[in-house]
Parts: C-alpha cells; sequence; structure tokens
C-alpha cells in the first residue's frame, strides 16, 4: 500500500516563478484534500475535491492558487505567481466517502519562496 | 469561524507513564473526531476518531473520551514509548458539508 504520493518533496523557488505540486491518492479513494501547514496558522484546508470535482475552494487564499484533479488518481497545485509568504509545507490527503471519514496524508512539500 | 483549540501546547511524560492529551472544540454541531499523530517530517499519521453518537472507543494503547456536554476532547496514551514522541492533532468536523478543523497541535515529549 503505498499511501498518498506528494512530489516534490522540497521546492525552492523564487519569488514570481511558477510552482506546481502534485499528489496521487490513495488508489479506490474518491475525496482529495489540500491543505496548508504553517507554524502560525496550522493546518488549513485549501480545497476538496470529491470524485474529481471541487467542492468547497473557499480556503484558497487567491486567485493565485489554483487546483486541478483531472482523474482519480492525479491531482496539482499550482501558485503562480508565488510569493514569500507562501512558504509552507502543503499536504495532499485523500479519504473513501468525503468529509467525514479519516483523511490519508501524503509525507508533504516542503516550499520556500525566497 | 469556530475552531478546535488545545489547552497545553506541549506535554512532557516519563517514558511508561500514562499521557493525557485534552482538546476543546466549540462547534456544537460537530460529529466526528479524529486524533491524529505527525512526527517531524512527516504528514499527520491517523490515530483514533469517534463519532458523536459514542463517548469512548478504545485502539492499541490509544483511547479517545467525548464529552459533549462541556465538548471535550481527549486522547489518552497507555504506557508511552519513546516512539509516542510527536505532536498530536486533534480536528472535528462540523455538521453537513463541513470539513476538519484542526487544533494548533500537542507537542508530547517522553523523557526517559
Amino acid at each position: 500500500d503505498a499511501g498518498v504520493i506528494q512530489s516534490p518533496r522540497h521546492e525552492v523557488t523564487e519569488m514570481g516563478q511558477e510552482v506546481t505540486l502534485r499528489c496521487k491518492p490513495i488508489s479506490g479513494h474518491n475525496s482529495l484534500f489540500w491543505y496548508r501547514q504553517t507554524m502560525m496558522r496550522g493546518l488549513e484546508l485549501l480545497i476538496y475535491f470529491n470524485n474529481n470535482v471541487p467542492i468547497d475552494d473557499s480556503g484558497m487564499p487567491e486567485d493565485r492558487f489554483s487546483a486541478k484533479m483531472p482523474n482519480a488518481s492525479f491531482s496539482t497545485l499550482k501558485i503562480q505567481p508565488s510569493e514569500p509568504r507562501d512558504s509552507a509545507v502543503y499536504f495532499c490527503a485523500s479519504s473513501f466517502g468525503g468529509l467525514g471519514n479519516i483523511q490519508y496524508f501524503g509525507a508533504g512539500t516542503r516550499l520556500s519562496v525566497l | 469561524g469556530e475552531s478546535v483549540g488545545l489547552h497545553l501546547p506541549t506535554l512532557s511524560v516519563q517514558e511508561g507513564d500514562n499521557s493525557i492529551i485534552n482538546c476543546a472544540y466549540s462547534n456544537s454541531a460537530s460529529d466526528y473526531f479524529i486524533w491524529y499523530k505527525q512526527e517531524s517530517g512527516k504528514g499527520p499519521q491517523f490515530i483514533i476518531d469517534i463519532r458523536s453518537n459514542m463517548d469512548k472507543r478504545q485502539g492499541q494503547r490509544v483511547t479517545v473520551l467525548l464529552n459533549k456536554t462541556v465538548k471535550h476532547l481527549s486522547l489518552q496514551i497507555a504506557a508511552t514509548q519513546p516512539g509516542d514522541s510527536a505532536v498530536y492533532f486533534c480536528a472535528d468536523k462540523g455538521g453537513g458539508a463541513d470539513g476538519l478543523t484542526f487544533g494548533k497541535g500537542t507537542h508530547l515529549i517522553i523523557q526517559p
């Protein structure tokens, strides 16, 4: 069981550059979540997909952030243009059956925007 | 909005002792609760969950207690081991289509 797979594990970029984070959910799971974790704000839900459809993106901080889920086994979170305040650890999680079930997290992508 | 909060940011216990991590939630409509463990450099790992129609649930060395009257959740870890050292998060799911709201976390330190 491979679990949720995220790539890259670490990303260092310069302000203004585009950043794309990738996630492969657990096979068979139909819900996917993107979170951001910082020391100041803890874990924050950015967006939630169910059956590849975005259900709630109210946590997406700005128009610079976008997420897609073209199929059941892949999702991306894109930041363009990136800013230093976007530096954080970004987690992807998946579950079977949506919000009221166990979410399994990936190892995260540590993003540093210089 | 309403959020889940933790009473203590750091808890230090002796190896072999039992530990109790507490959590207060504010959303009276919350119907699902989860405890996660996060080790340094890793993602949150599921420990145990409980639904609002229960007040206690036991796992291997862990017990979650839910007191809906005072909106309080606790995680008990029996016979703590060095590998239990981590940050522990509680999270609650509000009613309906609300997502999980995570607390800030409690850092559990196991002293040898």
